[in-house]
């Protein structure tokens, strides 16, 4: 069962910062959050993963608050490449992911 | 560029016919993920394996399905028989698991197999 929540869909300016929320109250100490995105029919690509520092990669930068029941995915400047079904996850134990109805990105020109 | 692979890409088969779907994993990888997708219920596991030993398909509709790992470079997903309501698309997905146990790991998806069944 999934263990998150995020909003259904999103729009965001091109060029633009897209902040994408997550909620996780339920998470776990040693639970790690990943996000994954899916873009039309592919497969799910990893983006980035965390457990209580926020992290930065060429992809993406994970906030995760203090008490770490929630987290944001940014992506610093979106092109239209973006536009995607994002899924935030917590890894629960023996490596399950349970991906949830994620958050519909839509990049506009 | 290691990747995972499925075959076949594309399967339209009657009702009641028997469905095998293949996935390849990236060499050294040893846990391999199946999940299905559909518009109705999204993307759902259905079993997954670590070192090739089953460990927990508790998400497989278990009359009908059947997952097996005959050796590390291969998984294959069953349906026997097929229904319309498998009509969906199946991802696998294999990642590495350290022999330490670290709580984090990255599953790598292949492309999927979109199944039609009539």
């Amino acid at each position: 069962d999934a263990k998150t929540t995020q909003p259904p869909s999103m729009d965001c300016a091109e060029g633009r910062a897209a902040n994408l929320p997550c909620n996780h109250s339920t998470i776990s100490g040693n639970e790690y959050v990943y996000w994954y995105r899916q873009i039309h029919s592919q497969g799910p690509q990893y983006i980035i993963h965390g457990l209580k520092n926020n992290e930065t990669n060429e992809m993406a930068s994970l906030i995760i608050t203090e008490d770490r029941k929630s987290s944001t995915l940014i992506l610093p400047h979106a092109t239209l490449r973006d536009t995607a079904v994002y899924y935030c996850i917590v890894r629960a134990p023996g490596n399950q992911f349970y991906f949830g109805t994620g958050t519909s990105l839509t990049v506009i020109p | 560029d290691a990747r995972v692979t499925q075959t076949p890409r594309h399967k339209v088969t009657e009702m009641g016919q028997e469905v095998t779907m293949r996935c390849q994993p990236i060499l050294g990888h040893n846990t391999v993920f199946w999940y299905r997708q559909t518009m109705m219920q999204g993307l759902e596991l259905l079993a997954y394996f670590r070192n090739r030993a089953p460990l927990d398909d508790s998400g497989m509709p278990k009359d009908r399905f059947s997952a097996e790992m005959p050796d590390a470079t291969l998984a294959t997903l069953k349906i026997q028989p097929s229904e319309p309501r498998d009509s969906a698309v199946y991802f696998c997905a294999s990642g590495l698991v350290p022999s330490g146990g670290a709580r984090y790991n990255e599953q790598f998806f292949g492309p999927g197999t979109r199944l039609t069944v009539l």
